[in-house]
């Protein structure tokens, strides 16, 4: 079967940096993606990856290992703005997308 | 940038009554739209997607008689909740891409309670 896995909650102290974890195992592999959300709101896109490496985008880094099955999300200067949770998502061979349970990130001041 | 629609934002109706959500793909075509609901603290979950001119493909254990999708422009997809319960009370989200390889794009939500 497909599966992807994140922490299901993480905390963090403003104005640090939080990795967030994503591991996936699917039916091929067509980019991975982050969303995030914000409780009773819909998800809003950060990044994605489709070749190895790392993709900076100001505050938010998104790193991928395709050989490796993984992914992180790299978050610095954390803002108290930043407490939402985030999902990983993978597009598979068919183009659709195979979501993670997400992660809850919790800032502390 | 690509922008979906979705209305209503919240709506509560009673019990046996059904309900209409309305997802739009204000700037561009989308052939083709995603169903996902969400209970609380859970990740989405895909329901059906939703094709452009033919039947929706609905996931497995999803009825497609209490879930009926209508697909029948290239901006506009409809999900209407039939004869809706209180076990149906969730966040349903449509989403749609822009082409093959994009990101998805999200409509707001649909918060519904069935009371």
């Amino acid at each position: 079967g497909q599966n992807i896995d994140q922490p299901t909650e993480m905390t963090a102290t403003e104005g640090a940096i939080v990795q967030i974890n994503c591991t996936y195992q699917t039916s091929g592999f067509n980019g991975l993606f982050w969303y995030q959300q914000h409780a009773g709101e819909a998800p809003t896109f950060l990044s994605y990856n489709v070749l190895d490496g790392l993709e900076e985008k100001g505050r938010f880094s998104s790193f991928l290992s395709r050989s490796k099955g993984y992914s992180y999300l790299l978050l610095k200067e954390l803002q108290m703005k930043d407490s939402a949770s985030y999902l990983c998502a993978v597009r598979d061979s068919n183009y659709q997308l195979i979501w993670g349970a997400g992660t809850k990130l919790i800032i502390k001041p | 940038g690509a922008v979906v629609s979705q209305h209503p934002s919240r709506v509560i109706c009673k019990s046996g009554t059904s309900v209409k959500i309305e997802c739009r793909s204000l700037d561009f075509q989308a052939t083709t739209m995603f169903w996902y609901r969400q209970f609380p603290k859970q990740s989405l979950m895909l329901m059906a997607t939703s094709n452009e001119g033919s039947k929706a493909t609905y996931e497995q254990g999803v009825e497609k008689d209490k879930f009926l999708i209508n697909h029948a422009s290239l901006t506009l997809s409809t999900l209407t909740v039939t004869s809706a319960h209180p076990e149906d009370s969730s966040f349903y989200i449509c989403s749609a891409n822009r082409g093959q390889v994009t990101e998805a794009f999200f409509g707001q939500g649909t918060r519904l309670t069935v009371v």
